[in-house]
């Protein structure tokens, strides 16, 4: 069974750059079954998916966030990143990591998930 | 604003059959059969409950089915048990490698 683990910083400044890493254990990231996401939530509100990576490098951003973010993947940790910039307080909210099945629209595994505040 | 619309609440009574509706537009819903369906109780991460419109992964109870007619696409609990209580999203693929999701729906099992 597929394991995912959100790591990084809790608390973030505004306008600085949010970094999160998710380790996957129980399998390879370099799976070609599976592509690697990022998906938030706000406390409270609906989930949000910001963008997803295949191991091969090829990424795929939410086109309201894709001037901010980065997804990389290292495929001699198994892991796979994800990095924000500019955060405002709106971007305070849980971020999961998960991996999907099927192509790259759903996702079946996910991490815990992080709460990410942005303030000063 | 989400981009698709679910009602806030839907309710059963355990035993019965519940549908949510996630309605979209030509562009996400109703042009790709790519409409995914996640639960996700309080403090916890979404788990995958059908995904391209009717396929249930491993593990997922027969009482979970989803369908789609035109922009929009369902979730039907039949069934229903004191577990299902738990907030229901949709998802769906909107073309140039975009994915929504809904507003959400919490269901309470009455």
């Amino acid at each position: 069974q597929l394991q995912l683990q959100e790591s990084g910083p809790g608390l973030v400044k505004p306008s600085e750059t949010l970094s999160l890493t998710c380790t996957v254990s129980g399998g390879s990231i370099s799976s070609t079954s599976s592509y690697w996401g990022w998906i938030r939530q706000p406390p409270g509100e609906w989930l949000e998916w910001i963008g997803n990576i295949y191991y091969s490098g090829s990424t795929y951003y939410n086109p309201s966030l894709e001037s901010r973010v980065t997804i990389s993947v290292d495929t001699s940790k198994n892991q796979f990143s994800l990095k924000l910039s500019s955060v405002t307080a709106a971007d305070t909210a849980v971020y999961y990591c998960a991996s999907t099945i099927g192509g790259y629209t759903a996702f079946e595994w996910w991490g815990q998930g992080t709460l990410v505040t942005v303030s000063s | 604003q989400s981009a698709l619309t679910q009602p806030p609440s839907a309710s059963g009574s355990p035993g019965q059959s519940v549908t949510i509706s996630c309605t979209g537009t030509s562009s996400d819903v109703g042009g790709y059969s790519y409409v995914s369906w996640y639960q996700q109780h309080p403090g916890k991460a979404p788990k995958l409950m059908i995904y391209e419109v009717i396929k249930r992964p491993s593990g997922v109870p027969d009482r979970f089915s989803g369908s789609k007619s035109g922009n929009t696409a369902s979730l039907t609990v039949s069934g229903l048990q004191a577990e299902d209580e738990a907030d229901y999203y949709c998802c769906s693929f909107a073309g140039s490698n975009n994915l929504l999701f809904g507003g959400g729906t919490k269901l309470t099992v009455l």
